[in-house]
């Protein structure tokens, strides 16, 4: 089954860029993913799909600052321009059938 | 507009049972699958169960597989989640989400919108 592995923290300045990875468990490199993003006591955010080849969908109203990409196993989401607002928890999300619907650990982003 | 809402949350005993509800608006509730999902205080998320556009297919975690039920009423816009034999661990914030694609099996495509939760604490 599938595992997805986050770092723990991230930090950026406002108004710089960071790049956030996800990054699949072997023989799951292929799976396509999705980001969440989860400000600080609220839900849960779908940001947007990610497949392997780097082609990304965004979720409605998702701003364009948000993009992502792939490298192998690799996952990544990066936002542009950080606004103070993008100081959340950011979690990414893959499926079969055989886990079912996996998460992982999370990234705290902290915008300095 | 997309709604989910949660109700049913609340303080129970450990042993005890609870029913947690979801109640879907804003789009053709019977086309997608449905899923919750819970975050303990402090903690990451974690998927709980999904249920297919038709009820046909259903999975839970291990953690409560066999104590865990879900269901939904399409005719409603209804998705529930009995909750049996509660343990101190099951206390979190349970969110109602939606699958993204239309007819496939709950576990096939991400999850693209949440319900704000309804918290479950399971103490004595």
């Amino acid at each position: 089954q599938p595992v997805l592995t986050q770092s723990s923290s991230a930090s950026a300045s406002l108004g710089s860029s960071v790049k956030l990875t996800c990054t699949l468990s072997s023989g799951h490199s292929s799976y396509i993913i999705a980001w969440h993003q989860q400000q600080p006591g609220k839900a849960p955010r779908y940001l947007m799909k990610l497949e392997g080849s780097g082609s990304y969908n965004k979720g409605s109203g998702v701003p364009d600052r948000f993009s992502g990409s792939s490298s192998g196993a690799d996952r990544y989401l990066t936002i542009s321009n950080l606004q103070s607002e993008d100081e959340a928890d950011y979690y990414c999300e893959t499926w079969d059938s055989n886990s079912y619907v996996v998460f992982g650990g999370g990234t705290k982003l902290t915008v300095l | 507009e997309v709604q989910l809402v949660e109700s049913g949350g609340g303080l129970v005993q450990p042993g005890r049972s609870l029913r947690l509800s979801c109640a879907a608006s804003g789009f053709t509730f019977d086309d997608y699958a449905m899923h919750w999902v819970r975050q303990a205080p402090g903690k990451g998320l974690e998927w709980v169960s999904g249920i297919s556009w038709n009820s046909g297919s259903i999975g839970y975690a291990d953690s409560v597989k066999g104590r865990f039920t879900i269901s939904r009423d399409n005719a409603k816009n209804s998705l529930y989640l009995q909750m049996n034999s509660l343990r101190a661990e099951d206390t979190a914030l349970y969110y109602c989400a939606k699958g993204s694609s239309p007819y496939y099996d709950f576990w096939s495509g991400e999850l693209d919108y949440w319900g704000q939760g309804t918290l479950v604490t399971v103490s004595s």
